[in-house]
């Protein structure tokens, strides 16, 4: 069964662009969560997709978006990028019902470095 | 709100010596926690959860309800165990969001 898949893996951005950030879940599983992980804030919740639908939102400006497709997989997207938004983007998926509906799956991430 | 703690952010232990990873939360009603490791230039992965009661690598953890804490041990820490630990906290008050802690880094020494 593969595994929770990000793309791309590495990218460089300079201040005022925009990116984009894909996510594919483990097949079966309906809810995609994206998490900003940096040394000094360690790991924080952006949003939590399911069906389409997002769940749950941290508390991070609007300049952070995403959304999720029919076939579960996911996008984040940020606009305006500033400095700070420099850090590994982590992905995870879960079933979102049944046994073990809260154990998260994580991709490797997508780490977006800003200059 | 919810929210989880984890005092320490480096513990650095000996080869064969105890070590125990606080984590402590704050949430009304009742809690799912769970413990995650992040091996060096691996996935950040699930250790163990309070629900399976289960002793993983040789760690274990107890959820205390009336100290709303759920501490990670192992008697006998080992170079692998060597990680990032981080307690996650999750509860259907917040739409079963789930809300990490700061982490702790295990360094273990031979």
């Amino acid at each position: 069964k593969a595994g929770v898949t990000q793309t791309p893996r590495y990218l460089i951005k300079t201040r005022g662009q925009q990116v984009t950030l894909s996510c594919s879940p483990i097949s079966g599983h309906r809810s995609v969560s994206w998490y900003q992980q940096t040394p000094g804030q360690g790991l924080q919740f952006l949003f939590e997709y399911f069906s389409e639908t997002q769940r749950n939102k941290g508390n991070f400006p609007g300049r952070f978006s995403g959304r999720q497709f029919s076939n579960s997989r996911s996008e984040m997207n940020v606009s305006t990028l500033e400095l700070g938004d420099s850090a590994l983007y982590l992905c995870a998926s879960r079933t979102g019902g049944g046994s073990g509906a809260n154990v998260l799956t994580f991709g490797a991430g997508s780490r977006l470095t800003v200059l | 709100a919810q929210r989880v703690t984890q005092p320490e952010k480096l513990l650095s232990v000996f080869k064969g010596a105890p070590v125990e990873l606080k984590c402590n939360y704050s949430y009304s009603g009742s809690p799912e926690l769970f413990w995650y490791v992040q091996y060096s230039r691996q996935r950040l992965q699930l250790l163990l959860r309070h629900i399976s009661r289960e002793s993983i690598k040789g760690f274990t953890a107890d959820l205390n309800k009336g100290e709303t804490s759920f501490h990670l041990k192992k008697p006998f820490a080992q170079e692998e165990d060597s990680a990032m630990y981080y307690c996650a906290l999750s509860g259907k008050a917040a739409g079963n969001k789930l809300t990490f802690g700061g982490g702790t880094r295990v360094l273990v020494k031979p």
